[in-house]
């Protein structure tokens, strides 16, 4: 059956770094884009980040912009968000998504991010 | 930028019809946005309902449907139940590889 298992989150300060990976199951990773979305402690749905099928497209978020990097490694069945420069207000839980007609089909559970210092 | 809204909140009895919208703080959206809903309960990831403005998500059952009403779209829940209590959000393709979430919408069934 399909999966997106989200991994990487914890506690990180401000201004510091984290690798989140999200590893795919039961499909083929390459045929599919992919997105993170994310969503703060009580708040609404936010998303973040897109990379298409190979890799070489990449979208963001102006919140995130120049801060976070998408990225894939078809090989293994993962996508990564590499956060960077971490602040308060990136704290979050982040999802993984694949892509489906401009929409999302199948989401992970989720991983949380929490910046403090 | 562009803000996606949502009404705050709904109310609908068990067996009731109830009807969500999204709309743009500038501009009417059609189809050409791809709007999609998401059904989120608290403390679980969200779950996809309705993608391409009215497509309903495999095992989505056929009491939601999704619409353009006038310059928004639409989420209908036909034949409330009780665990349709949930927040609902809708997402628009704004073009350019970025889309955008609405607000969000708390449906109460009571």
């Amino acid at each position: 059956q399909v999966q997106v298992v989200e991994s990487g989150g914890g506690v990180v300060q401000p201004g510091g770094s984290l690798r989140l990976s999200c590893a795919a199951s039961g499909f083929t990773l390459r045929n599919y884009n992919m997105h993170w979305v994310r969503q703060a402690p009580g708040k609404g749905l936010e998303w973040v980040a897109f990379v298409e099928q190979a890799g070489s497209e990449k979208y963001y978020a102006d919140s995130v912009k120049g801060r976070f990097t998408i990225s894939r490694d078809n090989s293994k069945n993962t996508v990564y968000l590499q956060m960077n420069s971490l602040r308060g207000e990136d704290t979050a839980v982040y999802y993984c998504a694949r892509d489906y007609v401009y929409s999302f089909d199948y989401w992970g559970r989720g991983t949380l991010v929490t910046v403090s210092s | 930028q562009t803000v996606v809204t949502q009404e705050p909140s709904f109310s609908v009895s068990p067996g009731g019809t109830v009807t969500l919208t999204c709309g743009l703080s500038s501009g009417s959206v059609s189809s050409s946005y791809y709007p999609s809903w998401f059904q989120q309960t608290p403390g679980q990831a969200p779950r996809t309902l309705i993608y391409r403005t009215n497509s309903r998500s495999s095992g989505v059952p056929d009491r939601f449907s999704g619409s353009i009403l006038g310059n928004k779209a639409a989420l209908t829940i036909t034949g409330a139940q009780a665990d349709d209590e949930s927040d609902y959000y809708c997402m628009m393709y704004m073009g350019s590889g970025i889309w955008v979430f609405g607000t969000g919408t708390k449906v109460t069934v009571l």
